[in-house]
Parts: C-alpha cells; structure tokens; sequence
C-alpha cells in the first residue's frame, strides 16, 4: 500500500511569490490533515478535510493559506503572497474513520518550504 | 489556548542506557496521547500510543506511562539502540476529535 505523499519535497521562493504544495493520501483515506513545523517548534495542525469539506480550518494562519481538496482526493495548500514567516515544514496526514475511535494519522514526508 | 510541553529539547545516551521523554497538556478533555518518531527525510511515524483510561502501556523497549490527574505523560525507551536516534513527538487529541496538539519534539542521540 502506498503512503502518504507530498510534492514538492523541497521549495524555495522569494517573498510576495505563490508556491502550491501537493498531498496525495492514503488511498480510501477520507480524513486529510495539513500540519506546519517551524524550525524547532512544535508540530502545528492547520486544518481537516472530510473527503471535499473543511471539518476544521482553526489553525490557518491567515487568508493567504488556501487549501482545497476538490473531489475529495488529493488535497493543495496555497500560499499566497508568501512571507518570509511562512518558511518551514509542511507535512500532510490521512486516516480512515472510525466510529467513535482516535483513528491512526500517517503523515507524508513533508514540504520545506523557504521563503527568501 | 491548548499547549503540549515537551522536555527536554535534546537527549544523548549511551547505547544500552535508558531515555525518557516528558510531556504536559493543558486541555482537561484531551484522553488520547500518541508518540511519533520522525527519522531522517521522513514524516512522523506512530510508534505507540495511550489512552486515558489506561495508566501504562508496553511494547517491546518502549512504555508510556500516563497521570491524568497531573496532566504528565512520558515516553520510555529502555536499551536504546543507534537506530533509535531520531525527533520523538508527543501529542495529544480527543476521543472522536481529530485535531492533534503536538509538542515541539526531543531530538533523541543514542551515542555507539
């Protein structure tokens, strides 16, 4: 089975440009999260997709971060205009549901993200 | 807000000697707390996880122990081997919920 993956592994821009990140979950997978790691700080969540539906987008920073995940497969994460503060490891997850249940989240490898 | 504390940032051990890894939340309906081990290049891994209901758990050279009272839980690697070196993350969720507060992870050296 394949895992979780993301595109590109690695990004470098300059500040006030877009860069879009690519997630493909596991597949059969209706849960999809994104997560951003900044340089030694904690593992933030960003938000949770229920196949094609925001189940949760508290975490997003700002209305520069846009994802979407249309059709309820692969998901991406816009930056838009990017800011220097934006630099950082972008990991994407996906886990089944099950009722009632914490559901076993896989991540992908990530995207880092520099923004210059 | 809700906050997981990770401590310490940085641990080396000898090979063969124990680690342990601490973590405290702040959410009182948190009642699942899994660990995750990230090696090189890779995402984070799940490697064992607890539930509220249960004060320890065991699997092979790793336990979690779990004071709901004290909002602690730890991480416990007993014989510790070189592939074990990795950033160790706790974390914590609710049952049914599925945002997941991580901490800010334990870079973990085992020394041969």
């Amino acid at each position: 089975e394949a895992g979780v993956t993301q595109f590109p592994s690695h990004s470098v821009i300059e500040k006030g440009q877009t860069v879009t990140l690519r997630c493909d979950p596991i597949s059969g997978h209706d849960n999809l999260y994104w997560y951003r790691r900044v340089m030694g700080k904690e593992i933030k969540f960003l938000l949770h997709f229920v196949k094609e539906s925001k189940q949760d987008e508290s975490g997003m920073p700002n209305n520069r971060f846009l994802a979407e995940r249309t059709g309820g497969t692969y998901s991406t994460l816009k930056v838009q205009p990017a800011e220097l503060e934006d630099s950082g490891v972008y990991f994407c997850a996906s886990s089944k549901t099950l009722q009632g249940k914490n559901n076993e989240q896989f991540f992908g490898p990530g995207t880092r993200l520099t923004v210059l | 807000g809700e906050n997981v504390e990770q401590h310490p940032s940085t641990l080396s051990v000898q090979e063969g000697d124990s680690a342990v890894i601490k973590c405290t939340y702040s959410d009182s309906a948190s009642n699942y707390f899994p660990w995750y081990k990230q090696e090189l290049g890779k995402g984070p891994q799940l490697i064992i996880d607890i539930r509220s209901n249960v004060g320890e758990k065991k699997d092979q050279r790793i336990a979690v122990t779990l004071n709901k009272t004290a909002k602690h839980f730890s991480l416990h690697i007993t014989e510790t081997q070189p592939e074990d070196s990795a950033v160790y993350f706790c974390a914590a969720s609710t049952t049914g919920g599925f945002k997941t507060i991580f901490g800010a992870g334990t870079r973990l050296f085992v020394k041969a």
